[in-house]
């Protein structure tokens, strides 16, 4: 069955970076683009983007531009979220999710991303 | 960029039928999807495009989509469908993905 495991939670200082990665199975890498969303404490659900994994193409929010890059290695099925200077407020689980012509219909468990002096 | 608007809460008693709204100017433009997420866990897709049910999905779980209001039903409700649950669509203007504010169905 399609699953995507993602790594584990990160605890970074604010400046920092983190990159936080996400393992496909059960189905063709190259065929589905590989979304990233994310969720702060209590709030809601936001999309930040996403790659294809057989060209490598990425689309960005606008909000996370020049902060977020997004690749993959088609060798290990596995896609990665870099997201840099962080702040305060980038404390949150981020997700990635398999994409379709119908949404999302497969996601990873969830990465808590912790900034703090 | 395009915004949608879910009330904040919903209240139903098992057995009853709880009805879970997503308004966006003519929404019914646009592919509409739901998400239930429970208490930490990842969404699940439970309808996609207006109404279709993703294979596993109980035929509890509707959708339907007209003029600026979507809406997800729940019939028969059980203690299980206790959730958040959200509406999301494709935003060609900002070519972007955006959600609604999401809505707690509580089973009283």
């Amino acid at each position: 069955q399609v699953q995507l495991v993602q790594s584990g939670a990160e605890v970074k200082k604010p400046g920092g970076s983190v990159k936080v990665s996400c393992k496909a199975s059960g189905y063709p890498f190259s065929d589905s683009y590989i979304h990233w969303l994310r969720q702060a404490p209590g709030q809601g659900l936001a999309w930040m983007g996403w790659i294809n994994p057989k060209s490598g193409d990425t689309k960005y929010v606008q909000k996370f531009q020049g902060r977020v890059t997004l690749t993959r290695d088609t060798s290990t099925d596995t896609a990665y979220m870099d997201l840099s200077s962080l702040k305060s407020d980038d404390t949150a689980v981020y997700f990635c999710a398999r994409g379709s012509s119908h949404g999302h219909p497969s996601w990873g468990q969830g990465t808590l991303v912790t900034v703090s002096s | 960029s395009y915004v949608l608007t879910q009330p904040p809460s919903v209240s139903v008693a098992p057995g009853q039928t709880a009805t879970v709204t997503c308004g966006g100017n003519n929404i019914r433009s646009k592919n509409v999807h739901w998400y239930q997420q429970k208490t930490g866990q990842a969404p699940v897709l439970v309808v996609y495009n207006d109404s279709d049910r993703p294979s596993g999905i109980p035929e509890r779980f509707s959708g339907s989509n007209s003029g600026n209001t979507a809406t997800l039903t729940i019939s028969r409700v059980e203690v299980g469908d206790e959730a958040d649950y959200y509406c999301q669509v494709w935003d060609t203007s900002s070519d972007q993905y955006v959600f609604g504010t999401g809505t707690k169905v509580t089973v009283l």
